[in-house]
This record gives C-alpha cells, sequence and structure tokens, in this order.
C-alpha cells in the first residue's frame, strides 16, 4: 500500500526567509501524481502545487517551488521569501491515476516576522 | 461562484442523533470525494463517487451512507452518531481522470461536527 510521510511535524521561518518542507513517499507504482496542500486555520484546502511523476522538471508556482527525486521517493517544497500568509499547516498528498489522494500528516508551519 | 460548498460548517449534535452534510460542485465535475479529518490533522478518504456510482468505499462504519442524486451532488448521512465521529469532513472534486491528466481535487471549506 502506499504511504505518505511527513517527518517533520512543525517548522519555522523567518519573514523573507526561505524554508523546506519534506515529504516521502512509499510506492510500487511508476506514474502517479504529487501535490502540496495548504491548509490555513480557516481550515480550508488549498492547492499549492502539482507534479507528475513522469516529468523530470520540478514545479514551480511563483514562491513554491519543488524538488521532485523519483528515485529517492522524495518530494519537498520550498517557500522562498516567506510571508505572514504561508503559515499554515502543509499537506503532502500522492494520488495513482484517478485514485483517491493520499495525505501525509502534515506539517505546521510558522512566520515569524 | 463557490466551486465547492459543503452545509452546514459547523454541526453540533448529542450521541445517537442522525445528521446529513451536503456537498454540491458547479465545475462541472465527474468524481466527488468524502475525506474526514480527525483531530490530529490526519486526513482520509472515506467514498469516492463518479458519475453518481460509487468508486470507493474504505472500511467506513455502515453507520455512514453516501447519496449522490446526481453528478453535482454528494450528500453524507450519519446515522446513530458517536462521540468518534468528531472530526472534520471535507468534500472535494474533480475531473474524470484520463492517462496524462493531473487534474487537481478541489475542496469544500468542511463542516466540523462535534458529538456531546
Amino acid at each position: 500500500a502506499q504511504t505518505v510521510t511527513q517527518s517533520q511535524p512543525e517548522m519555522s521561518v523567518q519573514e523573507a526567509e526561505t524554508v523546506t518542507l519534506s515529504c516521502t513517499y512509499d510506492t510500487s507504482e511508476s506514474d502517479y501524481y504529487l501535490f502540496w496542500y495548504k491548509q490555513p486555520p480557516s481550515r480550508q484546502m488549498i492547492l499549492v502545487i502539482r507534479q507528475e511523476a513522469y516529468k523530470q522538471q520540478n514545479a514551480t508556482e511563483n514562491r513554491f517551488s519543488v524538488n521532485f527525486q523519483k528515485a529517492a521517493k522524495s518530494f519537498s517544497l520550498k517557500i522562498s521569501d516567506s510571508q505572514l500568509g504561508d503559515a499554515a499547516m502543509y499537506f503532502c498528498a500522492y494520488r495513482r491515476g484517478g485514485d483517491k489522494l493520499i495525505f501525509g500528516t502534515g506539517t505546521r508551519l510558522q512566520v515569524f516576522p | 461562484d463557490t466551486a465547492v460548498s459543503q452545509t452546514p460548517k459547523y454541526l453540533v449534535t448529542q450521541m445517537g442523533n442522525d445528521k446529513s452534510i451536503k456537498c454540491e460542485q458547479n465545475l462541472g465535475h465527474d468524481t466527488m470525494y468524502w475525506y474526514k479529518q480527525d483531530s490530529k490533522k490526519f486526513l482520509k478518504i472515506m467514498f469516492s463517487y463518479n458519475n453518481k456510482e460509487l468508486i470507493i468505499n474504505e472500511t467506513v462504519p455502515n453507520r455512514f451512507s453516501p447519496k449522490s442524486p446526481d453528478k453535482a451532488h454528494l450528500n453524507l448521512h450519519i446515522n446513530s452518531l458517536e462521540l468518534g465521529d468528531s472530526a472534520v469532513y471535507f468534500c472535494a472534486s474533480s475531473q474524470e481522470w484520463t492517462p496524462g491528466s493531473n487534474q487537481p481535487q478541489h475542496f469544500g471549506d468542511g463542516t466540523r461536527l462535534s458529538i456531546l
């Protein structure tokens, strides 16, 4: 069975600095999709970034980028120029085809001014 | 212009009662989901429907029954509520998957269910 592991329950960063959130996953599939979702205190689930396993190029969305290492089954999220509004729970998620999302346990990110 | 809307946002009720949570999406998506987020923030799939047909049914007690009257709606009915049912329930939807596509799931704002 596929599993997703986020080994950092909490992280903190100074405003304007860069922070990296870790995610590893376990799968025997070769074709799958990876996501990072953000959940602020308002509890909405907001898609931050997505990556297709067949693409070697790392996805980027403005200040958010990923480091996708398929052989190592690693999918870390880098947030550059951190802002106070980035404070939230961040969830890494895996999906095979059109199947369900499998989530990690989340990392709570605090941003200090 | 809310994409995935759930009602109610908060639900406080007593043990043993029966309650429903409604979900509607106006994105034209074919697939809808229910996820449960427990007190430790862990999110887990409960059900998934594609064009009104059940395609995922994880090990969820029979007290939980999803109903999809049409592909834009997926409601969750819970019978005989128990203390352990207290959680946040999220509805989500996505376009039907085709090989090579990476359509994300869009989530509602969640329903916080509290059992007294």
